[in-house]
């Protein structure tokens, strides 16, 4: 079975830019999840899908955060414009089962 | 709000030690409890989960028991491999409304053969 799949693994960007990120769940799984990851921190929730409506959106910033998950499938993060203090790992995970996520193994920006 | 605080690592054990690591939280209800592990270059994947009060999780050797009057979810494993080697977050999270996971800010674990 094939796992979360997510690009690119690595971005650097300077602040102000824009950046976007992708994730393929597992085939099948309904609720996806973006979580960001500071360094020395755990992940923290920023945006829930069920299928492709949004179910908890609370942490997400949305004067520059945006997200999308068209068909129920695929999803796309966007920062823009990004700041140095949202220089982390971006994971997307997906799941059937409350609280048994399974992750992708993340994107690392890097805002200069 | 809902809150998880693990143990400040980073732990160095010799393999065969024992193994815990700490976890207590704080929650406005009755939350399922959950240990992830992430080993070096790959993502965070469950270890095991404790869903009620009294109720120990196990996986790998690993164990953890669902504490609510200490509100503690502590990970044990008697005798740790070098292949233990990784980071482990503790988490808590609800069955229905966002189901969303609070995670821990984890806690590196080298094991030196």
């Amino acid at each position: 079975e094939a796992g979360v799949a997510q690009s690119p693994r690595y971005k650097i960007i300077e602040k102000r830019q824009s950046v976007a990120f992708w994730c393929n769940p597992i085939s099948g799984h309904a609720t996806l999840y973006w979580y960001q990851q500071i360094l020395g921190q755990g992940p923290k929730l920023l945006i829930q899908f069920q299928n492709n409506g949004v179910v908890d959106d609370s942490q997400l910033p949305k004067d520059r955060f945006s997200a999308e998950r068209l068909k129920g499938v695929d999803s796309t993060l966007k920062i823009q414009p990004a700041k140095l203090e949202d220089s982390a790992v971006y994971l997307c995970a997906s799941s059937t089962v409350v609280g048994e996520l399974f992750f992708g193994e993340g994107s690392r920006l890097t805002v200069l | 709000g809902d809150s998880v605080t693990q143990m400040e690592g980073p732990v160095t054990l010799s393999e065969e030690a024992f193994l815990t690591i700490n976890c207590t939280y704080t929650a406005t209800g009755y939350p399922s409890l959950f240990w992830y592990v992430q080993y070096p270059g790959e993502g965070l994947q469950l270890l095991l989960k404790a869903t009620k009060a009294d109720d120990k999780g196990s996986n790998k050797g690993f164990e953890a028991t669902y504490r609510k009057e200490t509100t503690s979810f502590h990970l044990e494993k008697g005798s740790v491999q070098v292949s233990d080697s990784a980071v482990y977050f503790c988490a808590l999270g609800y069955q229905g409304g966002s189901e969303k996971l609070v995670f821990g800010k984890g806690t590196k674990l080298t094991v030196n053969p």
